[in-house]
């Protein structure tokens, strides 16, 4: 069972939009909303991290939407670049938990 | 930030061979260290954590004679696939956690090992 379900699979962006991706989960007892850039071949890497007390979170050009009614939150990329193009992955955990739940991951191309 | 490295970066070997891979967390102690595994175009599959000094716990399906996990060290996990299969081409990347139990949970990713199984 996809504890996180993750949308869109792919995502293709004009050079200077808006990328979004959404995740949603069910279990309530998540506290710790991570998000994962991953280039080809590579590792992913922490981009921006959440925890249920705020409903927003900015770095930079990233920012995490949170919606703890609905249990979903989302990443924003604004001003998209071609660097940007990678693989995105939302995750949840909760405190004590040993590992974290992955979405499904979402492949974003940024055209110039 | 936290840096975690593997090796080696890529690996070919031939069926029925054993593959070491290893994961070092380079600058901070990981109590507890994670192994995924992922094929192309998909989400990273927990196949195992690992905890300084005891017993790797398996995710249900991975064989745990099949991946032999040592977490020996503090900064060093090793993951070994024995008698390696084609079936077990994939990549394989590890994971470090620094501040277990604390609500601050990160994990820092190493760069990945992509095994081929002639």
């Amino acid at each position: 069972q996809q504890q996180v379900k993750q949308s869109p699979q792919s995502l293709i962006v004009q050079k200077g939009g808006i990328s979004i991706i959404n995740c949603a989960y069910e279990n309530t007892a998540f506290d710790y909303f991570p998000w994962y850039q991953q280039f080809p071949g590579k590792g992913p890497a922490l981009l921006i991290a959440i925890r249920p007390d705020v409903s927003e979170k900015k770095e930079g050009r990233f920012t995490i939407s949170f919606n703890k009614s609905a249990k979903q939150f989302s990443l924003h990329i604004m001003d998209s670049q071609p660097g940007d193009s990678a693989t995105y992955f939302c995750a949840a955990s909760y405190t004590g938990a040993n590992n974290l739940f992955f979405g499904t991951g979402t492949r974003l191309t940024v055209i110039p | 930030g936290a840096v975690v490295s593997q090796h080696p970066s890529r690996v070919i070997c031939k069926s029925g061979t054993s593959v070491k891979i290893e994961c070092r967390s380079l600058d901070f102690q990981a109590t507890t260290m994670f192994w995924y595994r992922q094929f192309p175009k998909k989400s990273l599959m927990l196949m195992a954590t690992s905890n300084e000094g005891s017993k790797a716990t398996y995710e249900q399906g991975v064989e745990k004679d099949k991946f032999l996990i040592n977490h020996a060290s503090l900064t060093l996990s090793t993951l070994t696939v024995t008698s390696a299969h084609p079936e077990d081409s994939s990549f394989y990347i590890c994971s470090a956690r620094d501040q277990p139990g604390t609500g601050k949970e990160t994990q820092y990713f190493g760069p990945g090992t992509r095994l081929l199984v002639l």
